[in-house]
Formats: structure tokens, sequence, C-alpha cells
């Protein structure tokens, strides 16, 4: 079955750019979609489709896909992007979620 | 707006089933399948399959194809998941998202929690 690699944390300064990577075979043949889940809270999509916005997401989250890597990028970090991330693509009839990458605000 | 409305929580006996809803507004409830995704305590997300409200139709991970059924109400616009046979595993957060294009989720429900517990 197909599999999704994440780091399980990522560090970023306030105010500077967060990368947050999910790792596939060839994942960039295929659509990624990203969540954003905070304490307590539902995942909420953030990005779909390698790299389209859902309205209301602000343009400081874009994303990225090509070869075996795609990426989430956050640009200008707030505080408030102190959350886990998630990946998801849809492969052989199953979707599949990368292992969530927690991102620490320092 | 649109907006899913899940039950609220449970908790289940070891060996029980759970009957978890999940009720739309804001939006035609045929026009997009739904999907439930269960987050384990501290852990990721998991896919458990979908049903196509327009026609009742299912498909389930195989990790659960077997132990769970998906169904849907269309005249309270409501979906509903029901896992049988529960251990002590299954005590995680129960989520239905509906489902866009290729397979992207918006929005979630608020999630519910089951708790198996002997």
């Amino acid at each position: 079955s197909y599999e999704l690699t994440q780091p399980p944390s990522v560090p970023v300064a306030l105010g500077q750019t967060a990368r947050i990577t999910c790792g596939g075979n060839n994942i960039g043949d295929k659509n990624v979609h990203w969540y954003q889940q905070k304490p307590g809270q539902a995942p909420v999509l953030i990005i779909y489709r390698d790299s389209d916005r859902p309205s209301g997401i602000p343009e400081r989250f874009s994303g990225s896909n090509s070869g075996n890597t795609a990426t989430l990028t956050i640009s200008r970090a707030q505080a408030g992007d102190e959350a886990d991330y998630y990946c998801q693509v849809w492969d052989s009839r199953a979707v599949v979620f990368g292992g969530g990458t927690k991102l620490t605000v320092l | 707006q649109v907006q899913l409305v899940q039950s609220g929580a449970e908790v289940k006996k070891p060996g029980a089933s759970v009957k978890v809803s999940c009720k739309v507004s804001g939006y035609t409830f045929t026009n997009y399948d739904i999907n439930w995704v269960r987050q384990t305590t501290g852990q990721g997300l998991e896919w458990m399959g979908w049903v196509t409200p327009n026609n009742g139709d299912t498909g389930y991970a195989p990790k659960f194809q077997g132990r769970v059924t998906m169904t849907r109400n269309t005249s309270t616009s409501t979906a509903y998941m029901e896992l049988f046979t529960l251990t002590s595993e299954d005590t995680a957060v129960y989520y239905c998202a509906r489902r866009s294009g290729s397979f992207w989720y918006d929005p979630w429900g608020q999630g519910t929690l089951v708790i198996v517990s002997s």
C-alpha cells in the first residue's frame, strides 16, 4: 500500500518560513492535499490539488509537489500557526494520510 | 454555510457496536460523498471509507471491511457509520467529512469520541 512520510516535528522562528515535507513514491504524479489540525479541533483543509487554497486561507500558506516530495510552505509564521499538519492523497481506491507534522513556533 | 454536525460521545463495552451520525446542512446532501476518518488518541488520521448519498454506494478501507457499515438517510440529510465488534483499539475520535474533487475533504464534522472500555 502507498505510504506518505512526514517529519514528526518542524520548528520555526516567529516570522520566519516553515517548510513541511511529505514524501511518497512518485507523489508528483498525484494530487496532494494538506490539513491543519489544532488541539481539540477537527482538521481544516488548507491546500488542495498540490497548491490551491480554499477561500479564507491566508496566502502565507502555499504548496508544491514534484518528484517524490510535496511541500507545504508557511511564510511569516505566526503563533497561531502552531498545529499538526497532515498531507493526504488518493491512491488505488484508498485514501492515505501522512503521519502528521507538529509545527512549533519559537 | 456548509456544516456537518455529528452525534455525541459514546462509551461502549468490548464486543458491542456503535453508530455515529453526521447531519449536513448548507448544501445538497446528494451532491457529495461523505467519508469517515478516525483518529486515535495522540495519533494520526486513518481513513475508513465513504458513502455516496445519491445512491447509497459504499467503499471501505481493507482494514475495516466486514466490520463497518456506512449508510445514509436522504430525507434527513444524515450519514451514518456503524462499527461492529468493538475493541479497546477502536477508542478514537471519529470524523465525517465531505469529499470534493480528487478526494480532498472540506469541511469536517466536529468529531465524535468513542470510548471502548469494560
